[in-house]
């Protein structure tokens, strides 16, 4: 079976620094891209990180410079180092896995598998 | 950036009923449009890809149609599972995503 699953969350003071898992099964990080994307609460879905096949990674403004995603391949798990934590960076952090399908020559990418989510709260 | 704006932002309808939501896109994006649902305390789940492709095990009364800068997400007959809320996201301007705001669909 497809899974992610996350872990790593908890209450962090701002300032502080943490670090996110998804944990992949039936299937390779490795060989795929892999995005994190978030949720504060009451809010909408919010891109913050995708790391390709190849080891490109990129980021969203509002993490770029603070936040790393990276992954080990013999674990086959995805990780998120989130540093200089902000109020704001208070959400459910997913992991998903990214699809690309081509279409007359173009990739278009979408998200098919997600993991539950991991809740990170930044509070003093 | 590409801004995408959903409208409406709620909606009530009856199981059975018809439903579209809405999804503009700032700037054409072509078909790089894909819709999800999320349901309280669950994470989004993958409906629609590039605009109109049934994502596989989705219930054949939804549908997704477009292209360019407007597109829309049709359930064609409600059920009591399908009250949720849908995102649309473009992935036109990969890798720099973005999400629509959500439409909350509820039960009237």
């Amino acid at each position: 079976e497809v899974q992610l699953v996350e872990t790593g969350g908890g209450l962090i003071q701002p300032g502080g620094s943490l670090r996110l898992s998804c944990a992949a099964s039936g299937f390779t990080v490795s060989t795929n891209y892999m995005s994190w994307v978030r949720q504060a609460p009451g809010k909408g879905l919010e891109w913050v990180s995708v790391i390709y096949s190849g080891g490109s990674t990129y980021y969203a403004d509002s993490v770029k410079g603070r936040f790393t995603i990276s992954r080990d391949n013999s674990k086959n798990t995805l990780y998120l180092q989130m540093n200089s934590l902000r109020a704001e960076d208070t959400a459910v952090y997913y992991c998903a896995r990214d699809r690309g399908i081509t279409i007359f020559g173009v990739v278009l990418y979408y998200m098919d598998v997600w993991g539950k989510g991991t809740t990170v709260t930044v509070s003093s | 950036d590409i801004q995408m704006t959903q409208s409406p932002s709620s909606l009530s309808a009856s199981v059975g009923d018809r439903v579209t939501i809405t999804c503009r896109a700032s700037q054409s994006i072509t078909n790089y449009l894909n819709w999800y649902q999320q349901k309280p305390g669950k994470a989004p789940k993958l409906l629609i890809y590039a605009a109109s492709s049934l994502q596989s095990g989705v219930p054949s009364r939804f549908s997704g149609s477009g292209s360019g800068t407007d597109f829309t997400l049709t359930i064609s007959s409600l059920q009591p599972e399908d009250f949720a809320t849908y995102y649309c996201q473009q992935s036109y301007s990969t890798p720099m995503y973005t999400f629509g705001q959500g439409t909350k669909l509820e039960i009237k």
